[in-house]
């Protein structure tokens, strides 16, 4: 079975600091992976995905992830952390020909200092 | 707005009751997925269901069941509740098997 590891439980950045939360999978081939944000009171919203082709992925709001087969890893990315960014992420995993259920990670809550 | 409507948004009952919990689905989208989210346990996957058809099963317990209507809504029922239940219920749909998920606000459920 597929499974979704995000090491950091917080991370605290700056506003106007690069940003990079990890996301390592554990899965025998390619899967699809996602990542998704959820703000405080709200349900989660897609920021990005990645199925195939070209590893390095753009999302929404200037967040960016790459896929390394490698090191089994999909880590997100923005160059410059505004106060609005800060919210729980979570990375995904799905098995491409399975069940296509998304397994999520436990999150990462990103806290972003003035 | 994701387009996927849940309600209540939140729940408070005793232990031993039983609540429904409702979700109407993007338009168009004939997947529903329930999921729980608590502090301990993440967010666990508990049921799809695929145009009134039930798809696939996560970690749901017996206690709890769910339902997609003709007109694509579902329902969650939570029953013999105990204290552990307490979390928030998401309801996500999606279009086909592997586009994103679309996600409700969700209910919080809170056992007394």
């Amino acid at each position: 079975a597929q499974s979704v590891t995000q090491p950091d439980i917080h991370i605290t950045v700056s506003e106007g600091a690069s940003l990079e939360l990890r996301c390592n999978y554990s899965y025998g081939a390619t899967p699809y992976l996602f990542w998704y944000v959820q703000s405080p009171g709200q349900g989660l919203q897609l920021l990005l995905k990645y199925f195939s082709g070209d590893t390095l992925v753009q999302g929404i709001k200037g967040f960016e992830a790459e896929f390394k087969r490698s090191q089994s890893s999909f880590n997100l990315r923005k160059p410059s952390v505004h106060w609005s960014d800060a919210a729980e992420y979570f990375c995904a995993v799905e098995q491409p020909g399975g069940s296509y259920i998304p397994t999520f990670g436990r999150g990462t809550s990103l806290i972003v200092h003035p | 707005d994701s387009g996927v409507t849940q309600t209540p948004k939140h729940l408070i009952t005793a232990t031993g009751q039983r609540v429904t919990l409702r979700c109407s689905p993007r338009s168009g989208d004939l997947s529903v997925y329930w999921y729980q989210q608590s502090l301990d346990q993440g967010l666990q996957f508990l049921i799809q269901y695929y145009n009134g058809e039930e798809r696939a099963k996560g970690n749901i317990l017996e206690r709890f069941s769910a339902q997609q209507f003709p007109d694509l809504h579902s329902e969650l029922n939570l029953s013999s509740l105990e204290l552990g239940d307490s979390a928030l219920y998401f309801c996500a749909s999606s279009a086909t098997d592997n586009s994103p998920l679309h996600f409700g606000n969700g209910t919080r459920l809170t056992v007394t």
